[in-house]
């Protein structure tokens, strides 16, 4: 079936760098492509999204970058802080398939001081 | 302002009983969702619902049953507990057209 998965388990960076959460897609027909942060013993909690018919979309300290052509989706954090510290999932939603909100694996970020 | 609730915060339970996992919000979402974490397997979506009467199926919905008898509540339901069932279990609310989900702090269940 349709799936949103990611490339790389595991990230670590250095503070101060600039880090970039990768995520590979199936669904060509989702409506939105989401970024979930989730921190140890909490649920996600939202970052940003991109509709399908965007390229890219800033939000503080955060880019997001779709590219359609090989179904591939980033979430590029400037300036890595310890707080950003955590395992961030893609996500996508499809509203013809019932809007079902469909996660992906999860790439765990580590930040090193 | 609570957000969105979920109950019990942990609970062991033995193989074959039936538990029900509370979820409520007060956010007047008309979107619902229930997740399962397993480690390494991210969260999978169980069932969903869009509006209150109204259910679907998710990713991995076999051994739960859901109902959504008003807005805001949602509970899940193990008719017959498994071994398998072992997880960590989120649920969520938002707005129908919106994107931004908002997640229960997690039911930690262990069945032995």
């Amino acid at each position: 079936g349709e799936s949103v998965g990611l490339h790389l388990p595991t990230l670590s960076v250095q503070e101060g760098d600039n880090s970039i959460i990768n995520c590979a897609y199936s669904n060509s027909a989702s409506d939105y492509f989401i970024w979930y942060k989730q921190e140890s013993g909490k649920g996600p909690q939202f970052i940003i999204d991109i509709r399908s018919n965007m390229d890219k979309r800033q939000g503080q300290r955060v880019t997001v970058l779709l590219n359609k052509t090989v179904k591939h989706l980033s979430l590029q954090i400037a300036a890595t802080q310890p707080g950003d510290s955590a395992v961030y999932f893609c996500a996508e939603i499809d509203y013809n398939q019932g809007g079902k909100l469909i996660f992906g694996q999860g790439t765990e970020l580590s930040v090193k001081p | 302002i609570a957000g969105i609730t979920q109950a019990p915060t942990s609970q062991i339970l033995a193989a074959g009983r039936r538990m029900t996992l509370r979820c409520t919000q007060d956010m007047r979402h008309n979107a619902m969702y229930w997740y399962r974490q397993d480690l390494g397997l991210g969260l999978r979506l169980i069932h969903y619902s869009n509006t209150a009467g109204t259910t679907g199926k998710g990713e991995v919905p076999d051994g739960y049953s859901v109902s959504r008898a008003n807005t805001d509540d949602f509970p899940l339901t193990l008719a017959s507990a498994v071994p398998s069932q072992t997880s960590v279990y989120f649920c969520a609310s938002k707005k129908t057209m919106n994107t931004e989900a908002f997640f229960g702090q997690g039911t930690r269940l262990t069945v032995v």
